[in-house]
């Protein structure tokens, strides 16, 4: 099946730090989509990206896409603690949707 | 505004027995999926649909059955439960290819 690399899988920031979670995969992807669970709730969509390059932003949140279509990254900017939980990407292929595992985001008050 | 409904949400079962999990989706979506989630391991596909009458293997569909035989519901079946199937289990649902998913808010399943 489709591998998804996600790093780092836990990150602990202050608060207003800036925080960057990475997906890779060995093969170029048709599209990649971004979740975001809180603990003890389930995942909720941020964003699709699918084009090569892409960059798409919600208020401190920056996505992008990369050139060769086999990498994407999240970044927030000055974390707030409303910004706990686990981000995790998503590939869709062969009609199945592959998960990367996440990247755990705790901010320290 | 139900969106997508997942019963039970909690349910502890001793290993051998069997058990369905109901997932109830409101959007009229065409497609649905059953993942499990596990400490480190993200979101595993187990099964899922592509329409109603329809189901198709995913990840890790071993110990799984499902059953999709109304449009707007996704059964989830362990036939003989296993202390490895205890995990958290989502419910999904999407409109069409590259529409984001819906998720229930899943059920918490321990086997002893």
């Amino acid at each position: 099946g489709q591998q998804v690399m996600q790093i780092p899988q836990y990150q602990h920031v202050q608060e207003g730090e800036d925080f960057t979670t990475y997906c890779n995969s060995s093969t170029t992807l048709s599209n990649i989509q971004w979740y975001k669970q809180r603990p003890g709730g389930h995942p909720v969509f941020l964003i699709q990206l699918v084009k090569s390059g892409e960059v798409k932003k919600q208020k401190r949140l920056t996505f992008q896409f990369g050139e060769a279509k086999k990498n994407s990254s999240l970044h927030i900017t000055a974390t707030q603690t409303t910004d706990v939980g686990t981000y995790f990407c998503a590939v869709y292929t062969g009609n199945q949707f592959y998960f990367g595992t996440g990247t755990s985001l705790t901010v320290i008050p | 505004n139900a969106g997508v409904t997942q019963t039970p949400k909690f349910r502890v079962l001793k290993t051998g027995q069997s058990m369905t999990l109901l997932c109830a989706q409101d959007m009229n979506h065409e497609y649905m999926y059953w993942y499990r989630q596990d400490p480190g391991m993200g979101l595993r596909l187990i099964h899922y649909s592509v329409g109603e009458g329809t189901t198709a293997k995913g990840e890790v569909p071993d110990g799984y059955n499902v059953s999709r035989l109304k449009k707007q519901n996704f059964l989830l079946g362990l036939e003989s439960a296993a202390p490895s199937q205890t995990s958290v289990y989502f419910c999904a649902s999407r409109d069409s290819i590259l529409q984001p998913q819906h998720f229930g808010d899943g059920t918490r399943l321990s086997i002893l």
